[in-house]
């Protein structure tokens, strides 16, 4: 699946920094959603947009601002982050929240904090 | 608590038959999905099951036990292609609420 893509692929910044993590989805799907992949750790869901709302913020620390514009973009703001919010950054997507809805993912953002 | 364990890695041969279990504990079950992942891309849609038994979709085959918290992914015909991480994710809760096990890599040796 290639209807989700993120920018950008690889990421340096140091813990005074902020950047901005974009991900957009082009298959007309209604509720996106931000994951953490740490090396040999599960997949940690952290945000999911639904019709452009939060719905679920999964106690992530406050140096972590998502933004959802609009169905198609989620946005991730990066603030004052630490050595150990070094990870790989997915983006997803599905058509709903029904049992059975699929969620598609990007190819991810791979975050380096010095 | 919500728990969800694989095997960590796994080798297998080219041709081969390979299976992958993943057992689950979560507070609430809708669905169970597996998902393959090459290094350094996204995790791609494999199978979902709800219902209890086998779904077959070619060489990739996904089986549930819902009272057991159970399930396998089974590849057959191993190709060089398959080695890939492994990820089984179970459906809890609201607003599509995905779970992820930690993943099992999987080796594919001629």
């Amino acid at each position: 699946e290639t209807g989700v893509t993120q920018t950008p692929r690889h990421l340096v910044m140091g813990m005074t920094n902020k950047k901005s993590l974009k991900c957009e989805q082009h298959l007309g799907h209604n509720a996106m959603y931000w994951y953490k992949q740490s090396a040999k750790k599960p997949l940690e869901l952290m945000f999911v947009y639904s019709l452009e709302e939060r719905v679920e913020n999964n106690s992530v620390p406050s140096r972590f601002s998502p933004e959802c514009p609009n169905s198609s973009h989620l946005f991730l703001h990066l603030h004052t982050l630490q050595p150990e919010d070094s990870a790989l950054y997915l983006c997803a997507s599905s058509s709903g929240q029904g049992a059975d809805e699929t969620q598609y993912f990007g190819p991810g953002t791979r975050l380096l904090v010095l | 608590g919500q728990n969800i364990d694989q095997p960590t890695e796994m080798t297998a041969t080219e041709g081969a038959i390979v299976q992958i279990n993943c057992t689950y504990q979560t507070s609430g079950f809708n669905g169970l999905f597996w998902y393959q992942q090459h290094a350094g891309e996204a995790p791609t849609f494999l199978s979902y099951n709800v219902l209890d038994g086998l779904e077959e979709k070619g060489r990739f085959s996904s089986f549930l036990s819902r009272s057991k918290g159970y399930s396998y992914l089974l590849l057959k015909e191993l190709q060089m292609k398959d080695s890939a991480s492994y990820l089984c994710a179970v459906k809890s809760g609201g607003y599509n609420k995905l779970i992820f096990g930690a993943g099992t890599r999987l080796a594919v040796h001629p």
